[in-house]
């Protein structure tokens, strides 16, 4: 059964980076059929899309906050990375890393628990 | 890129069917055949209900089901039951491998 697990600072300051990696057990993350990605969600509010990444590298962001993000994959340690920069206090959300399936990663199917981030100083 | 429209409330009764809409455009939802709804309840993951419009994962119950007429894909639930109270989003695939989500569609049952 795959497994994802999160982990990163619960706390990030305004203006500074957030970094964020999820590990993946339970299967190879060298996968031609999965996408790797990030979904938010801030307290209280809907589900946001915030980026994506195939096993070869290969990028996709979310146009509203491409210019913030990157997304980066190590398959010798089964994990994936998310790193937003200059992050502000509507930055803080419960951050979900997930296996995207189907075309093009269309549709996610393996969940990790999330885990809470908060802009504050 | 604009989140997709749900609205905010649905109800229905033990037994009873509700269906909850899901409005895009014709760069999303109306362009491809990539619709689909998740399930969340409170402190919990995301639970994928529907995905490719009207494909059911395996171990998701029948009562669950999906459609799309034009712009706008459907979730209805038949045979409402107590578990089924948590709320709904839809997604979109919506091109060059982006994603878009609706703003969430809470489910009550009275």
């Amino acid at each position: 059964q795959l497994q994802l697990q999160e982990s990163g600072p619960g706390l990030v300051k305004p203006s500074e980076t957030l970094s964020l990696t999820c590990t993946v057990s339970g299967g190879s993350i060298n996968s031609n059929i999965s996408f790797w990605g990030w979904v938010r969600q801030p307290p209280g509010k809907g589900l946001e899309w915030i980026a994506s990444i195939f096993y070869t590298g290969s990028t996709y962001y979310n146009p509203s906050l491409k210019s913030r993000l990157t997304i980066s994959v190590d398959t010798s340690k089964n994990q994936f990375s998310l790193e937003m920069n200059s992050v502000t206090a509507a930055d803080t959300a419960v951050y979900f890393c997930a296996r995207l399936t189907g075309y093009s990663g269309d549709y996610f199917d393996y969940w990790g628990q999330g885990t809470l981030v908060t802009v504050s100083s | 890129q604009s989140a997709l429209t749900q609205p905010p409330s649905a109800s229905g009764s033990p037994g009873q069917s509700v269906t909850i809409s899901c409005t895009g455009t014709s760069s999303d939802i109306g362009g491809y055949n990539y619709v689909s709804w998740y399930q969340q309840h409170p402190g919990k993951a995301p639970k994928v209900m529907i995905y490719e419009v009207t494909k059911r994962p395996s171990g998701v119950p029948d009562r669950f089901s999906g459609s799309r007429s034009g712009n706008t894909a459907s979730l209805t639930v038949s045979g409402l039951q107590s578990e089924d109270e948590a709320d709904y989003y839809c997604s979109s695939y919506a091109g060059s491998n982006t994603l878009l989500f609706g703003g969430g569609t809470k489910l009550t049952v009275l």
